[in-house]
């Protein structure tokens, strides 16, 4: 079974500039998210997805930061514009197996905003 | 309040021996919690879940759940040099919505 699909891997941009990212889930399940991570700290939550609606978005940045999942599969998180404090690892994750509730990561992106 | 909270650390324990990691959770009706393995540069790995209460073995690992006390607990036995890792906590708050939040982990640290 293939996993979740996280793209780019890597990203450098000077602040001010956009970025986006993009994350196919496994197949079937439902639910994703998207985390920030902050070395050194724990995940962060900043939006979550059932199917193709919004269940939380509470700590997404919503003056710069965007999140779509059209068609209730693939995701895409953007960053417009980008602030020094951006740079952290964007993770992707899915759940929603039939009765489970266990979420899976994707490899996430390391942005770095200069 | 934080809703998950565990020990930054760092844990060190020598190879062989019990590494205990313990995290708190602020509401009283969350209904799964998990461990996450996170090695540095990686992304989390889920190593295992529990919903109800007492303990639950996986391998070298068990994880312990007290809804009384709102605390979740992990033991690493045998430790190896290979459990080196960051553990997060993660615990979904509600029945509804699956909203799936971290703590901000414990480092551990294995000497050989």
């Amino acid at each position: 079974e293939a996993g979740v699909a996280q793209s780019p891997r890597y990203k450098i941009i000077e602040k001010r500039q956009s970025v986006a990212f993009w994350c196919n889930p496994i197949s079937g399940h439902a639910t994703l998210y998207w985390y920030q991570q902050i070395l050194g700290q724990g995940p962060k939550l900043l939006i979550q997805f059932q199917n193709n609606g919004v269940v939380d978005d509470s700590q997404l940045p919503k003056d710069r930061f965007s999140a779509e999942r059209l068609k209730g599969v693939d995701s895409t998180l953007k960053i417009q514009p980008a602030k020094l404090e951006d740079s952290a690892v964007y993770l992707c994750a899915s759940s929603g197996e039939v009765g489970r509730t266990e979420a899976f990561f994707g490899q996430g992106t390391r942005l770095t905003v200069v | 309040q934080k809703e998950v909270e565990q020990n930054s650390g760092p844990l060190s324990v020598p190879e062989g021996a019990i590494a205990s990691l313990n995290c708190t959770y602020s509401d009283r009706v969350s209904q799964s919690f998990f461990w996450y393995r996170q090695y540095s540069g990686k992304s989390p790995e889920l190593i295992m879940s529990i919903y109800s209460n007492g303990d639950k073995e996986d391998g070298r690992f068990t994880a312990q759940l007290n809804k009384a006390s709102q605390y979740v607990s992990l033991l690493i036995r045998d430790s190896q040099p290979s459990d080196s890792a960051t553990y997060l906590c993660a615990v979904i708050p509600k029945a509804a919505g699956n909203k799936l939040t971290f703590g901000g982990g414990t480092r551990v640290l294995v000497k050989p």
